[in-house]
């Protein structure tokens, strides 16, 4: 284990539904980040965590809403989703998001997503 | 702008047979380079990464990945492949500036007994 735990591990909604993702890492970081995984596509980085504060919303539609209530915590809020919005979200931590080769990220074991 | 390419969506070996998955990157600086392997309901867990040095960087399960600056590229090796080692490999890539990771499109391996 990596000691990023993601719940829930598969969901299924319909378009008018609401529901959240959560995140927890164990490992006293103080970054984390949302990244969509879509089959034979690169990992998309959606939304960047450091301290609590926002620093990355790579362009993601409002209808994925993130909340980091603390460092440990972090929250996909989804509403209104499209078809084309299913696919595995993976949420990793780091140290912080500095640039230091020791910075790595830990990813937990994603939230496999199913819009109808 | 970085970016990485792994120009194989599939490779098949035969088990005991050398494993290699095929990796290039684009930075425009200098890389730190990683390896990540996704097993089938997992994330992705941490094999081995360049950050400077050896050119040549043993990780995980006896994974290795040798760098090459003038190819630009980062290939993962194995000398002898298990069928457990089947799985999605992903190659990955940061500027030394910077702390976002890119991505390749992953590489799905399958190691036949």
């Amino acid at each position: 284990e990596t000691g990023v735990t993601q719940t829930p591990r598969h969901l299924v909604m319909g378009m008018t539904n609401k529901k959240s993702l959560k995140c927890e890492q164990h490992l006293g970081h103080n970054a984390m980040y949302w990244y969509k995984q879509s089959a034979k596509k690169p990992l998309e980085l959606m939304f960047v965590y450091n301290f609590k504060e926002q620093t990355e919303n790579n362009s993601v539609p409002s209808r994925f809403s993130p909340e980091c209530p603390n460092s440990s915590h972090l929250f996909l809020h989804l509403h209104t989703l499209q078809p084309e919005d299913s696919a595995l979200y993976l949420c990793a931590s780091s140290q912080t998001t500095s640039a230091s080769s020791y910075n790595e990220q830990f990813f937990g074991p994603g939230t496999r997503l199913t819009v109808l | 702008a970085q970016s990485v390419a792994q120009p194989e969506d599939q490779v098949n070996v035969a088990e005991g047979n050398p494993l290699t998955v095929k990796c290039t990157y684009s930075v425009s600086g200098n890389p730190y380079l990683f390896w990540y392997v996704q097993y089938p309901n997992r994330g992705l867990q941490f094999l081995l990464k360049y950050i400077t040095g050896d050119n040549l960087v043993k990780g995980s399960y006896g994974f290795e990945a040798e760098f090459n600056k003038s190819q630009t590229s980062f290939h993962l090796k194995k000398p002898s492949a298990l069928v457990s080692d089947s799985a999605l490999y992903f190659c990955a890539v940061r500027d030394t500036a910077d702390y976002k990771l890119s991505f390749g499109a992953g590489t799905t391996v399958t190691v036949r007994a």
